[in-house]
């Protein structure tokens, strides 16, 4: 089975420009949630998703978005790039959106902003 | 408000030595704690998770205690090799109904940073 798969891997944007992250969970995972990670911190809580609706939003601005697909695949956004957004996107699916089950995450998508 | 303390920031350990690493946590009501090892770059893989009836739980040379009472676990690891050099970062889930921040009201660490060195 394959893991949590995000696209791209990497990727280098200027300033005020915008980039759309992308993210495929489990097969048989209805949630999706979203993680940014700075260098030597842990992850920090963006967007949680389930059966294509917003269950969860972190203290993020409104530059980021989000949204789920039927297919449960989901799509990150963020608009208007700063240099503090440089940083790894980690997506990670579970079954629902219950505390009680285990995340998988993906490997992430490295987000250089120059 | 829900903080997770994790100790040492770094470690570095010869090959084959065993080490523990910390957590702390004022998380509360608390649901489940979990350790995740986090290699260099890439998303974090699950190790264990401990309910607050569980007191230790292995997953072969890793070794996670929980005290639910003093709030602090611990992450064991036996006989450390090579590939053990992560960051294994805890990560503490609370309960309660929808609060907008997130069903999973999940908390993580920062992580602690080991090094195994030949």
């Amino acid at each position: 089975d394959a893991g949590v798969t995000q696209s791209p891997t990497h990727l280098i944007k200027t300033r005020g420009q915008q980039v759309t992250l992308r993210c495929s969970p489990i097969s048989g995972h209805k949630s999706v949630s979203w993680y940014q990670q700075v260098l030597g911190q842990g992850p920090q809580f963006i967007f949680q998703y389930y059966e294509k609706e917003e269950r969860g939003r972190g203290n993020f601005p409104d530059r980021f978005s989000a949204r789920q697909f039927p297919n449960y695949s989901s799509e990150l956004n963020v608009n208007a790039l700063l240099l503090g957004d440089s940083a790894l996107y980690l997506c990670a699916s579970s079954l629902d959106y219950s505390g009680a089950n285990v995340l998988t995450f993906g490997a992430g998508s490295r987000l250089t902003v120059l | 408000k829900n903080q997770v303390e994790q100790s040492p920031q770094s470690l570095i350990i010869l090959e084959g030595k065993n080490c523990t690493l910390q957590c702390n946590y004022t998380v509360s009501p608390f649901s489940n704690l979990r350790w995740y090892k986090q290699d260099t770059g890439r998303g974090p893989v699950s190790l264990t998770i401990m309910t607050f009836s569980e007191n230790t739980k292995s997953n072969g040379r890793y070794t996670a205690t929980l005290d639910a009472d003093t709030k602090q676990s611990s992450l064991h690891i036996t006989a450390s090799q090579l590939s053990d050099s992560a960051s294994y970062i805890c990560v503490v889930s609370g309960t309660g109904t929808y609060s907008g921040a997130g069903s999973y009201q999940l908390t993580f660490g920062k992580g602690t940073k080991l090094s195994v060195i030949p």
